[in-house]
């Protein structure tokens, strides 16, 4: 049972473009939905995070979009940079709980210069 | 910069042999969380502690693994009789306790 399901499995944009990468869960006790950011080689790092009293939170070039009712969420990569490929999970969890995060399968995101 | 430190970086092993990877949390986080990574996927619980205390094991930790955290401090995730099907990527997290969950760069597993 996938609880967080990620899409597209890969995405590939030209340079100044926007990204989009949608998740959708399934586990109503979720509270906390962040989206991580991983290089090659390195560990995954938060790089904005949402919870589920806000519809949409923005922080520079990223914003969230959230959607309670229909469970999905979504990153908005403005302005895309060469230095945004990496591969981008999003996450979830309930914070009441074990805090343990439920990962999707990741998208590998191309920025083409 | 104290982030969560991982060793070794890279282990590589034949099969039926034992193997350990140590994690250094940040300190002051009382929680620790091991995950592993398979190419192209995302990363899967394992397990996690709250000080010294193992609060929740996943089922994909099956009796070759063992993971302790003596005193709080630093864990171990130790794997016996490695199979071929344990190479993967294998990640600590801790926690402040503010959602946000702090990474390692991982220690790599490949069972030859």
């Amino acid at each position: 049972q996938q609880q967080v399901k990620q899409s597209p499995q890969s995405l590939i944009v030209q340079k100044g473009g926007i990204s989009i990468i949608n998740c959708a869960y399934e586990n109503t006790a979720f509270d906390y939905f962040p989206w991580y950011q991983q290089f090659p080689g390195k560990g995954p790092a938060l790089l904005i995070a949402i919870r589920p009293d806000v519809s949409e939170k923005k922080e520079g070039r990223f914003t969230i979009s959230f959607n309670k009712s229909a469970k999905q969420f979504s990153l908005h990569i403005m302005d895309s940079q060469p230095g945004d490929s990496a591969t981008y999970f999003c996450a979830a969890s309930n914070q009441g709980g074990s805090e343990k995060l439920v990962f999707g399968k990741g998208t590998k995101l191309t920025v083409n210069p | 910069d104290t982030g969560v430190s991982q060793n070794p970086r890279h282990k590589i092993t034949k099969r039926g042999q034992n193997v350990t990877f140590r994690c250094d949390p940040i300190s002051e986080h009382n929680r620790l969380y091991w995950y592993r990574q398979t190419l192209g996927q995302g990363p899967e619980f394992l397990t996690y502690f709250q000080n010294e205390a193992q609060l929740e094991k996943s089922r994909l930790l099956s009796d070759r693994f063992s993971a302790e955290r003596p005193k709080g401090s630093f864990s171990t995730l130790e794997i016996q009789r490695t199979e071929q099907g344990d190479s993967a990527m294998y990640l600590c997290a801790s926690t402040p306790r503010t959602g946000e969950l702090f990474f390692g760069e991982g220690s790599r597993l490949t069972v030859l």
